[in-house]
C-alpha cells in the first residue's frame, strides 16, 4: 500500500528565508506525486506535480520540488518566503489505482506553515 | 469560469438527523471524489465515482451514502450511522487533460450538536 509521511507538523520561518518541507512516500515503483496548499477553512490547491522525466518541477507561486527516487523523497522548496505563503502544505502520492479505474490520492498529514515578519 | 462548487460552507446537524452535502462541477469531468479532513489526520477517501451512476466506497464509507445521477453532480449524505461526523468535507473531481490531477472544491463544515 502506498503511504506518505511529513515529518514536520509545524515549521515557522521568517520572510524572505528559505524554505524547505519535508515528504517522504513509500510505494514500489516511480508514483505521480503532489503538493498542494490548504488556506485556512479553504479547498486544496494544487501546487505542482511529477508524473515522471526532469526530476525538479517547478510549480506556481515560485515553488519548486525534486523527486530523490533514492531517498522516496519529494521536497517542497521555495527561495524566498512570502508572508502570504503562510498555509497547510500536503504532499500527496498517487499510484494504487482505484476499482474501476484511476488513481487512489493518499495525503501525508499535513505541515502547517508560519511566517515570521 | 469552471470549477467545483460545494454548498452550504457550513452546517450544523442535532445527533440522529441526516444531512446532505451538495458537491457541483461544470469541468466535465467524469470522475468524482468525496474526503473528510480531520485535524492531524489529512484527508481520507470516502466515496468515489468514476461514471454516472456507478460509485465505489473509499477507506471510511460506513456511516455515509452518495449518489451519482447527473455526470456534473456528487452528493453526500452523511446519515446518524456516522458515530463522529463533525469534520471538513471536500470533494474533488478529475478529468480529461489534467487525468490525476485532482481540482478541489471549497468545502463544507459540518458540526454535530
Amino acid at each position: 500500500a502506498q503511504s506518505v509521511t511529513q515529518p514536520d507538523i509545524h515549521i515557522t520561518v521568517s520572510e524572505g528565508a528559505s524554505l524547505e518541507l519535508r515528504c517522504n512516500y513509500s510505494y514500489g515503483a516511480t508514483p505521480y506525486l503532489f503538493w498542494y496548499v490548504q488556506s485556512p477553512g479553504q479547498g486544496l490547491q494544487l501546487l505542482l506535480k511529477y508524473f515522471s522525466g526532469d526530476t525538479l518541477v517547478q510549480g506556481i507561486k515560485g515553488f519548486e520540488a525534486e523527486f530523490k527516487r533514492s531517498q522516496s523523497s519529494f521536497n517542497l522548496r521555495k527561495p524566498s518566503v512570502h508572508w502570504s505563503d503562510a498555509a497547510e502544505y500536503f504532499c500527496a502520492v498517487g499510484a494504487e489505482v482505484l476499482t474501476g479505474g484511476g488513481n487512489k490520492l493518499t495525503f501525508g498529514t499535513g505541515t502547517q506553515l508560519k511566517v515570521e515578519l | 469560469d469552471g470549477g467545483i462548487t460545494q454548498s452550504p460552507k457550513y452546517l450544523f446537524r442535532k445527533e440522529g438527523q441526516n444531512v446532505t452535502l451538495s458537491c457541483e462541477q461544470n469541468l466535465n469531468h467524469d470522475a468524482m471524489y468525496w474526503y473528510r479532513q480531520d485535524p492531524g489526520q489529512g484527508l481520507r477517501l470516502i466515496y468515489y465515482s468514476q461514471i454516472v451512476n456507478d460509485f465505489q466506497k473509499g477507506d471510511i464509507a460506513e456511516g455515509y451514502s452518495v449518489s451519482r445521477e447527473k455526470k456534473e453532480s456528487f452528493p453526500l449524505t452523511v446519515t446518524s450511522a456516522q458515530k463522529n461526523p463533525t469534520a471538513f468535507y471536500l470533494c474533488a473531481s478529475i478529468g480529461g487533460l489534467t487525468y490525476n490531477e485532482q481540482f478541489f472544491g471549497p468545502g463544507t463544515r459540518l458540526t454535530v450538536l
